[in-house]
């Protein structure tokens, strides 16, 4: 069974300092791996979504790196302004046919950032 | 273009009391999904349906029961709700394959259930 793990589950850092958040994933064999953002009592927001055979997605500030075969995802928010202060989720759809399409979620990182 | 949506925002039941919640997504996709989530338990599925007069049982879809109406909408109900049914339950539409599509889900804004 697929698990994930996002580390660290809280971040606090002060407004402009570059940031890493990690997911791992127990196996690799998946098809996407996909991050979003959540606001507090919002739904979620798709930042970047990475396939299988790609190594990384690039988005403005955000970049998303993929080690499929050690299990791991790094998103990396650059110069980071309080606009950035959500739960950030990472996500992976499993390979296999029988899945359809079924994501398998991290708890989630708790990012806030202060002015 | 709405994307997916989703009714009512937010809702609170008594213990026993039976709700549907509602989910329509604009973007013409196939698959639809239906989560729930709970702190310190992440996003959980509860049903899903590949295509229309399709739906098929997620991971915890016990108390629940799903209808895919028509392409657009697919609708969850809980027939008797219960206190543990408390959560924000959050409906979400998938791209397709192939030239353009990646498989990625979008995701309604969700619905704060309360049952007491």
């Amino acid at each position: 069974k697929q698990e994930v793990t996002q580390i660290p589950a809280a971040l606090s850092v002060p407004e402009g300092e570059n940031l890493v958040l990690n997911c791992s994933f127990t196996d690799s064999a998946i098809y996407n791996l996909q991050w979003f953002r959540q606001d507090p009592g919002k739904g979620l927001t798709s930042l970047l979504l990475i396939q299988s055979s790609q190594r990384e997605q690039t988005s403005g500030r955000l970049n998303a790196s993929l080690d499929k075969s050690s299990g791991r995802s790094t998103l990396y928010i650059a110069a980071s302004q309080p606009g950035d202060s959500a739960t950030y989720l990472c996500a992976v759809r499993d390979a296999g046919g029988t899945s359809y399409g079924k994501l398998t979620f991290g708890q989630g990182t708790i990012l806030t950032v202060h002015p | 273009n709405a994307g997916v949506t989703q009714t009512p925002k937010f809702q609170v039941l008594k213990t026993g009391q039976s709700m549907t919640l509602q989910c329509a997504q604009d973007m013409n996709h196939n698959s639809m999904y239906w989560y729930r989530q709970d702190p310190g338990m992440g996003l959980r599925l509860i049903y899903y349906s590949a295509s229309e007069g399709t739906t098929d049982k997620g991971e915890v879809p016990n108390g629940y029961n799903v209808s895919r109406l028509n392409k657009r909408e697919f609708s969850l109900r809980l027939e008797s709700a219960a206190p543990s049914q408390t959560s924000v339950y959050f409906c979400a539409s998938r791209t397709p394959p192939g030239t353009g599509g990646s498989y990625e889900q979008y995701f309604g804004p969700g619905t704060r259930l309360t049952v007491t």
